[in-house]
């Protein structure tokens, strides 16, 4: 079957432009996650969806970041005037059911603010 | 607050030698340890996921083993190949329902 995709795969914007980046999770899952890479960093946690139960916001690192799921299936990620230092690669993945469980990762978007 | 800590960040190997990957976390009371491998521009896979109960889990050449009380993990590669060539992440999950915090990863790189 299919697995996590993101779109789009890459995107270059200009400083203070809002972007939105999309998940499909695996069809079926209810637990999907946002996970931002920057260079040297790591994997930064940003926001859980579980079902439909209030998503976890407590990785977002501003007010600028907000996310929504609809309909329990696709994610939209959004960040609005976004600034250098949001450069990165912003990583989706769903589970199955719950946090912990093996999570599958879509390819990622590599975001480049100017 | 969980820490987790992969050194070196860097590792070459030439292709044939067994080796081993080092994870270590500062606070035991987790629930599982898993450990994904990445391929430069790619997102992540999963190779091995370890609960909190069990010491070790294998899949094929891989094997990782969890000390629990140590704070400590461990991935075992066996008879390494190229094709091994990525960027390992291990990450743990503190608790149900929590977020897993990963290491930054090494990069292993398995010369022919």
């Amino acid at each position: 079957g299919a697995g996590v995709s993101q779109s789009p795969s890459n995107k270059v914007t200009e400083k203070g432009k809002d972007v939105e980046l999309r998940c499909d999770p695996i069809s079926g899952h209810t637990a999907l996650y946002w996970y931002r890479q920057s260079l040297g960093q790591g994997l930064e946690f940003l926001i859980y969806f579980q079902g439909n139960s209030a998503p976890d916001k407590s990785g977002l690192p501003s007010d600028r970041f907000s996310a929504e799921r609809t309909g329990g299936s696709v994610s939209t990620l959004t960040i609005q005037r976004t600034q250098q230092e949001d450069s990165a690669v912003y990583l989706c993945a769903s589970s199955r059911t719950w946090t912990g469980e093996t999570q599958y990762f879509g390819p990622g978007t590599r975001l480049l603010v100017l | 607050k969980q820490e987790v800590t992969q050194i070196p960040a860097a590792l070459s190997v030439p292709e044939g030698e067994n080796l081993v990957l080092n994870c270590s976390f500062t606070d035991s009371a987790i629930y599982n340890l898993q450990w994904f491998r990445q391929d430069p521009g790619k997102g992540l896979t999963s190779l091995l996921l370890i609960q909190s109960s069990q010491r070790e889990q294998t899949s094929g050449r891989l094997n990782a083993s969890l000390d629990k009380s140590s704070g400590r993990s461990t991935l075992y590669i066996a008879a390494s190949q190229p094709g091994d060539s990525a960027t390992y992440l291990c990450a743990v999950l503190t608790g149900a329902n929590s977020k897993l915090t990963f290491g930054k990863g090494i990069t292993l790189s398995v010369r022919p």
